[in-house]
């Protein structure tokens, strides 16, 4: 079992619409990476959080410790947003992140 | 402001040759990071430095070896050179008393014929 589980995996949605991508952790983190990657391109981060919420733009990412989990919200969805976003978990210090599997998302015009 | 740099950012090698990929970090960032990511699939952790000595280790070959330099750059030097490590190689760079977020360089994309 991957010690970080993303879902959807692939997400088609209108322009305009509400979008929420979840990340869920099965070991304890110092940290939650959330991660945007254009196809053939870099990696860009986006938000790294270890408690409550984020917001960047259109852009809001929320962590329960408790439960182990966090989501990637994105308002008012626009093409341009069409791209995988991933979830990595940091251990802390200098550990390299564990990545989950990322989710494709496609915004229709 | 000054991001990750990677070179070169493309790179055609033959199988059983070496290859050098090279990482400058953010300035004033002293952590480093490699990541590999095979066609279709999620980044790979493979090693990090902190100040210049390895501090974690993950899913690198031993064909693969890297370090990190007095100015805090790093090289990735691979040998003996498989179809399989065609990927895109990331770098990333962090501050661990700026609060340990990683940077991403643009990567460089490995093919081996």
């Amino acid at each position: 079992k991957n010690e970080v589980e993303q879902s959807p995996q692939n997400l088609t949605a209108q322009e305009g619409e509400f979008i929420t991508i979840n990340c869920s952790y099965s070991v304890g983190i110092s940290a939650l990476h959330w991660l945007q990657q254009h196809p053939g391109g870099g990696i860009v981060s986006l938000f790294m959080l270890s408690s409550g919420k984020k917001k960047h733009g259109r852009l809001i990412a929320t962590i329960n410790i408790q439960e182990k989990h966090s989501s990637l919200h994105i308002t008012a969805s626009h093409p341009r947003d069409s791209a995988v976003y991933i979830c990595a978990r940091a251990g802390g210090g200098a550990d390299g992140l564990t990545f989950g599997k990322g989710t494709h998302l496609i915004i229709q015009p | 402001a000054a991001g990750v740099i990677q070179s070169p950012r493309h790179l055609i090698k033959e199988k059983r040759e070496t290859a050098t990929l090279k990482c400058y970090p953010i300035p004033r960032h002293d952590t480093v990071y490699w990541y590999q990511q095979g066609p279709g699939q999620d980044p790979q952790f493979l090693i990090s430095f902190y100040e210049k000595m390895q501090s974690d280790k993950g899913s690198i070959p031993d064909r693969f070896s890297a370090q990190q330099f007095s100015d805090y750059h790093s090289e990735l030097n691979m040998s003996s050179l498989e179809l399989g490590d065609s990927a895109l190689y990331f770098c990333a760079s962090s501050s661990l008393t700026g609060g340990d977020e990683q940077y991403f360089g643009p990567g460089t994309r490995l093919t081996v014929t």
